[in-house]
């Protein structure tokens, strides 16, 4: 099993620019998350999916952000405009009947 | 209402002798608890879960944890520790719904 895959692992834009983050849960599971890890922070889950259906977003910080997942095998985190704030490493994690959460590598971003 | 406190920010402790990462949490249900391990620039690894079957378990890496209900503790030991347990350590706790609720994390040093 390859586990969760994000892409890409790091990204370097610059402010204003739109950013579009990847994920790929595991095969199988029904559930889907992202988060956002900074020094000051910590872990924050931004959103999660069931079934492909987002089920709480209350952690998206404002409209800026979106997420989809337009099939079980796939989901889409996007900043547009992107602000120097919003750089930290973004995780995705998938969730099977287990559980368990399931996290990937992140996605390193930098805001300049 | 869940929540996990990390009693610990930093822990250091000297190669070979015993590692103690505190935790202790609150739910008003029976929950489910792990423990994740996060090396620098790496995701999270599941080390452990507990999931109301026995109380101790044995997770990966030699690393252990005992459930208290009474003290409401998830504390996670390992009787040696290595130089590659050097790391950030999330305790977490997961009723009904499928979030998860992320300690704040204890950074682990391990001097040599």
């Amino acid at each position: 099993d390859a586990g969760v895959i994000q892409s890409p692992r790091h990204e370097v834009t610059e402010m204003g620019q739109e950013v579009t983050l990847r994920c790929k849960p595991i095969s199988g599971h029904n559930s889907l998350f992202w988060y956002r890890q900074t020094m000051m922070r910590g872990l924050e889950l931004l959103i999660y999916f069931n079934n492909n259906v987002p089920i709480d977003d209350s952690g998206m910080p404002e409209d800026r952000f979106s997420a989809k997942m337009p099939n079980a095998s796939f989901s889409t985190l996007k900043i547009q405009p992107s602000e120097p704030r919003d750089s930290a490493v973004y995780f995705c994690a998938s969730r099977g009947v287990g559980g368990t959460q399931y996290f990937g590598p992140g996605t390193r971003l930098t805001v300049l | 209402a869940q929540s996990v406190t990390q009693l610990d920010s930093h822990v250091s402790v000297s190669e070979g002798t015993p590692v103690l990462l505190r935790c202790n949490y609150s739910s008003s249900y029976s929950p489910s608890l792990f423990w994740y391990v996060q090396h620098p620039n790496k995701g999270l690894q599941l080390l452990l879960k507990y999931t109301s079957a026995a109380t101790l378990v044995k997770g990966i890496n030699g690393f252990e944890a005992e459930f208290k209900k009474s003290e409401t503790s998830f504390h996670l030991t390992k009787p040696s520790a290595h130089m590659s347990d050097a790391a950030e350590y999330f305790c977490v706790v997961s009723e009904w719904s499928d979030q998860f609720y992320f300690g704040t994390g204890t950074s682990l040093t391990v001097i040599p």
